[in-house]
Parts: structure tokens; sequence; C-alpha cells
């Protein structure tokens, strides 16, 4: 079982590049979340999703954008990346909505 | 918008002994949730509370939904070094909003052999 996995790993980006995170999961779970973990911040939620199709934004939505085209995949991107955005970034599932979550390892990204 | 405020921020203590946490909000929350966090990996749930008052453990961790379901405790005996990590309450509302979680900022949590 792979359960949630998130690709890549890790990336080092220079301001104004764009570049996109890819989170899969084989649970077939109906939500999707990407979250944000910065040092002394805890998860703050960029993005998420219902279901195939839909996305809606979360606490921490600009710079980001979102795509759910398919019930396994949800893509994180970042069309103009700033320093700001340095993070380790999370992707979730979760099969209905009770609050349990399934998260990937993560994927480590710097922008210099 | 809604905060969890989570204690202590960190601990460090020696293999054996007991450890507490709790997080505490201003918002009613209907669902909490502990998750924990090893180095370099991501959170995975712990133990999962739906009713105030309700206490439940899984194996040496015990959780409880306070009373008021504005808090909720956890503790962990007799701790042992594979406890090292960080603990996130997490809290969720009922309504239009039931998507989305509220995370505290994490307990870090060391053990000293």
């Amino acid at each position: 079982n792979a359960g949630v996995t998130q690709t890549p790993k890790f990336r080092v980006l220079k301001t104004g590049q764009s570049m996109t995170l890819l989170c899969a999961q084989d649970m077939n779970h109906e939500y999707m979340y990407w979250y944000r973990q910065d040092p002394g911040m805890g998860l703050r939620l960029i993005h998420y999703s219902v279901g195939e199709g839909t996305t809606a934004k979360g606490e921490v939505p600009d710079g980001y954008n979102v795509s759910r085209l398919k019930k396994q995949n949800f893509l994180l991107g970042l069309e103009s990346a700033a320093p700001s955005q340095t993070s380790v970034y999370f992707c979730a599932s979760s099969y209905g909505f009770r609050g349990e979550l399934f998260f990937g390892e993560g994927s480590r990204l710097t922008v210099l | 918008g809604q905060q969890l405020n989570q204690s202590p921020q960190s601990m460090f203590i020696q293999e054996g002994e007991d450890v507490s946490m709790n997080c505490t909000s201003s918002s009613i929350f209907n669902t909490w949730l502990w998750y924990k966090q090893d180095p370099g990996e991501g959170p995975v749930l712990l133990i999962a509370l739906y009713k105030a008052g309700e206490l439940t453990s899984n194996g040496r961790l015990t959780a409880q939904f306070g009373i008021t379901r504005k808090d909720s405790f956890l503790n962990i005996s007799a701790s042992i070094p594979s406890d090292v990590g960080i603990y996130f309450c997490a809290g969720q509302r009922s309504g239009g909003s039931n998507y989305k979680l509220t995370f505290g900022k994490g307990t870090l949590l060391t053990v000293n052999p």
C-alpha cells in the first residue's frame, strides 16, 4: 500500500520560477488537502478538494493554484515562486470528513 | 480565524517518565484529534475523539475530549525513545466548514534515554 505519495521530495527554485507538486493517493479518498509547515507555525491549509473537479481555498491560498482532474491526484502549483514559499509541503487525503487524515511524507521546497 | 493554543511548546524528559500536553480553544469543536510527526515524516493520526467527555486510549497514549468541548488532553505513560517527535492537536467544527481542521502549533517531545 503506497497510501499518499508526493513528488518531488526536494526541490530548489529561484525566485520567479514555476513548479508543480504532485500528490497521488491509492485509497479512493474523496477529500484531498495541501498544507504547508513552517517552524513554529504548525500546519496551515493552502487549498483542498472535496471531490474530483472541485477545489477550494484554505487559510493561506495566495501564490498557489491547485487542480483535481482525477480523483486520485491533487496538484499544487506555484506560478512565480517567492522566498516566502520556502517550506515543507504536505498532501493529505481522507475518505469522508471526520478529521482522520492520511499524510504524505512531505516535499521540501527552497526558493532562493 | 480559529486558533488552538497547544502547550507546552516543547518538553525534554527522561525515558520512563509520563508526559502530559493539552490544547485549548476559544471555540467549540465537535471532534478533537491528536497526530504525531516523526522527524522527516508526515503526521500520523494517534487518537480521534468524537464526544465531549470521551476518554480514549491507544497503548500507552490516553486522550480526553474536554467536557466544555473547548479543550483536549494527551497523556503518554512510561515514555520511550521512539516517542520523540512533534505532537499536534487538531479540532474540527461541524457546519459550513466541516471539511477543514484547525491544527495547534505542536509540542516537540524529546526523550533522553
